[in-house]
C-alpha cells in the first residue's frame, strides 16, 4: 500500500552540481506530475507524463528535465543546480478520471547553496 | 491575472466557528475544482471537489461554486484544532491539457 514514493527526502546540493529526484508509484496510474512549493506559495507545475513515453512542460520547466520510461516511473533531473531551484519538491500520480484526485508523495526539501 | 488566486491572509477561528475560504479563478473554460489541505511539512491531500454551480457538502466541510462569478469557496463548520493547516484551492485549466492550477493557499488557525 506504498502509494507514490519519493525519494530522497532531503537534499543539500552546492551551486552547479546535478541530481535526480525519484518517483515511483504503485497505483498503476497514467497520469504523473513534478509540481515544486516555495515557502508561502502554492503548487506550481514543472513537468508531467500522461503516460510512458509522453512527457510535457508545465509552468517552470526551465532547469529541469523528466522521463518516463514505465507507468511507475517519472524522475525529475535537475541539471547545474540554481539558489533558485531552492524548494520542495512533490511527486504526485492521479487515474485522470472524473474526480481528478492527485495522490502525492511525501516531498523532497532541496536547498542548493 | 493569475489562473486561481486566493488573496486571504491567514485566518484566525475560535473552535466550534465556522471558517469561511475563498478562491477566484480567471479561466471561465475551467470546470473541475478542488480543495486541498495541506497539513506542516507534509503533502497536500484532497478533501472537497466541485464541478457544478451550487454547493456540495461532505461532513463539516461545504464548498461552492459560482461560474458566473468565477469564484468557488470552502466552508468548514464547527472548526476543530485539527483542521488548522493550509487550504489549497486548485482549478483545472481550460484548453485541453491536463494541468491544475493551484492557488497560494490559505492558512486556518483553530484556536481551543
Amino acid at each position: 500500500n506504498a502509494g507514490v514514493t519519493q525519494t530522497p527526502k532531503f537534499r543539500i546540493l552546492k551551486i552547479g552540481q546535478s541530481m535526480t529526484l525519484q518517483c515511483t508509484q504503485d497505483m498503476n496510474h497514467n497520469y504523473m506530475y513534478w509540481y515544486r512549493q516555495d515557502p508561502g506559495m502554492g503548487l506550481k507545475l514543472i513537468y508531467y507524463s500522461v503516460g510512458a513515453g509522453i512527457t510535457d512542460k508545465g509552468e517552470v520547466p526551465n532547469g529541469y528535465n523528466v522521463s518516463r520510461s514505465t507507468t511507475e516511473d517519472f524522475p525529475l533531473r535537475l541539471e547545474l543546480a540554481a539558489p533558485s531551484q531552492t524548494s520542495v519538491y512533490f511527486c504526485a500520480s492521479s487515474s485522470r478520471d472524473r474526480d481528478e484526485k492527485l495522490f502525492f508523495g511525501s516531498g523532497t526539501q532541496l536547498s542548493v547553496l | 491575472q493569475k489562473e486561481v488566486e486566493q488573496n486571504s491572509g491567514p485566518l484566525s477561528v475560535p473552535e466550534g466557528a465556522i471558517a469561511s475560504l475563498n478562491c477566484t479563478y480567471s479561466d471561465r473554460g475551467s470546470q473541475s475544482f478542488f480543495w486541498y489541505r495541506q497539513y506542516s511539512g507534509k503533502s497536500p491531500e484532497l478533501i472537497m471537489s466541485i464541478y457544478s454551480n451550487g454547493d456540495k457538502e461532505d461532513g463539516r466541510f461545504t464548498a461552492q461554486l459560482n461560474k458566473a462569478s468565477q469564484y468557488v469557496s470552502l466552508l468548514i463548520r464547527d472548526s476543530q484544532p485539527s483542521d488548522s493547516a493550509t487550504y489549497l484551492c486548485a482549478g483545472r485549466c481550460g484548453g485541453g491539457n491536463n494541468r491544475l492550477a493551484f492557488g497560494k493557499g490559505n492558512q486556518v488557525v483553530v484556536i481551543p
